[in-house]
């Protein structure tokens, strides 16, 4: 098994449309984050959950809904998102985040999503 | 000013050439930094971590200054498959922070 998994790996949605992005890790891991990459645009992180718990959420819009069921899944829920949310939105995982001193993270091939 | 910046690129260099890359960031407190690697439409996976020592991993060398504020990377003999983009990364406050990449072109 791949460490961290995302699904779908493509998704096209209109602006009215409800979806939901996966990602799980097989890597026993205790911290999961969900970044989005746009073009020409740093890793933007969105949400950060440390053992179930949001520990972080970086001013996203409420349109982005996340979801940890348990430290092994993530998700991300979507509904009325516009145009400019169009991105590559990547989860990772960590052992554990740790004030400011973070371990490695290890990324999931991330969702391709087009909203139309 | 950005919390971590770098060169965009791209670098373009032919095989065997030493390419180096910087990076600065302004949170004076970050305690850790990394160099991660970007495939074409693929997921960033960590190239190594940059100690303050500095720190070698075969034909890749990563120094950290403190006083400045910026980290390099170092890359010996460039490969083919060396070309990708390469993010600077920083703790922030309580997160990491990425940097924009810099695109590396690795040419015959």
């Amino acid at each position: 098994e791949t460490g961290v998994t995302q699904t779908p790996r493509h998704l096209v949605m209109g602006m009215t449309n409800k979806k939901s992005l996966k990602c799980e890790q097989h890597l026993g891991h205790n911290a999961m984050y969900w970044y989005k990459q746009s073009a020409k645009k740093p890793l933007e992180l969105m949400f950060v959950y440390n053992f179930k718990e949001q520990t972080e959420n970086n001013s996203v819009p409420s349109r982005f809904s996340p979801e940890c069921p348990n430290s092994s899944h993530l998700f991300l829920h979507l509904h009325t998102l516009q145009p400019e949310d169009s991105a590559l939105y990547l989860c990772a995982s960590s052992p554990r985040t740790s004030g400011s001193s973070y371990n490695e993270q290890f990324f999931g091939p991330g969702t391709r999503l087009t909203v139309l | 000013r950005k919390e971590v910046e770098q060169d965009p690129g791209p670098f373009n260099v032919p095989e065997g050439a030493t390419v180096a890359f910087n990076c600065t960031y302004s949170n004076s407190a970050s305690q850790s930094f990394f160099w991660y690697r970007q495939d074409c439409r693929k997921e960033p996976k960590l190239l190594m971590s940059v100690y303050s020592s500095g720190n070698e991993d075969g034909r890749f060398t990563a120094q950290l200054n403190r006083a400045s504020q910026y980290i390099s990377l170092l890359i010996r003999d460039s490969k083919l498959s060396d070309s990708a983009t390469y993010l600077c990364v920083v703790t922030g406050f309580q997160k990491l922070v990425f940097g924009t990449g810099t695109r590396l072109l690795v040419s015959p």
